[in-house]
């Protein structure tokens, strides 16, 4: 089955650092990937869609300048938390399509736990 | 806008209880419905889908059942087991560009 590969899995930084998370395909080419984020017991909430080589799409509420995202290559998408703070740490999930395969379930990398102190 | 909601937000079962999970989504129009598993920490387990012009999906004691016109599906759990223990999600893709509408998810204790 097609996989998806997010990296880190837990990263802990002190506040104002920039963490970059690694969103990739491994089998397949996706021409679009997708970025949720999870406050603990609640549910995940899309914040943008990225389109390989174009600009990302973010949800109403999601600051662009402060989660750069860039999907650069078909198999690699980046998200970039500029300047985090505590209110960023959340758990951080990517998810992609396979391209002309509209009606088939997305696939999800491991996640990402963001820790800001 | 649509939007997915799941009941119960818990549920605490013993082990061996058959057990059905709720969902339930505002827009008829959808292009599929998903079930995850989600353990604490952990990403996604993709557990069903179901497209548009199914009823319903089986995987093993998993059967999970779609209802466009009133809005639900349901996820059965048969013969539940400790092992089974995480939050389900269930989403909707709602148009072409597939995006997941997430529910709020609902946690499951099963009890040795």
């Amino acid at each position: 089955g097609a996989v998806v590969s997010q990296h880190p899995s837990r990263v802990i930084c002190k506040s104002g650092t920039s963490v970059k998370i690694e969103c990739r395909s491994l089998d397949f080419q996706a021409t679009t990937m997708f970025w949720y984020r999870q406050f603990p017991k609640q549910s995940l909430m899309l914040m943008a869609t990225s389109n390989e080589g174009s600009k990302a799409t973010y949800e109403q509420g999601v600051e662009k300048d402060k989660f750069l995202i860039n999907h650069a290559s078909l198999t690699l998408s980046t998200l970039t938390v500029t300047s985090a703070h505590p209110e960023d740490s959340s758990f951080y999930i990517c998810s992609a399509r396979r391209p002309g395969r509209k009606n088939e379930k997305l696939f999800f990398g491991s996640g990402t736990q963001l820790s800001v102190l | 806008k649509q939007e997915v909601t799941q009941i119960p937000a818990a549920l605490s079962v013993p082990e061996g209880e058959n057990l059905v999970l709720n969902c339930s989504f505002t827009d008829s129009a959808i292009y599929n419905l998903q079930w995850f598993r989600q353990d604490p920490g952990k990403g996604l387990t993709s557990l069903l889908l179901i497209q548009s012009s199914q009823r319903e999906q089986t995987s093993g004691r998993l059967n999970a059942s779609l209802d466009k016109s009133s809005g639900r599906s349901t996820l059965y759990i048969a013969a539940s087991q400790p092992g089974d223990s995480a939050t389900y999600l269930c989403a909707v893709i709602v148009n072409a560009g597939n995006m997941l509408t997430f529910g709020g998810g609902t946690r499951l204790m099963v009890k040795p």
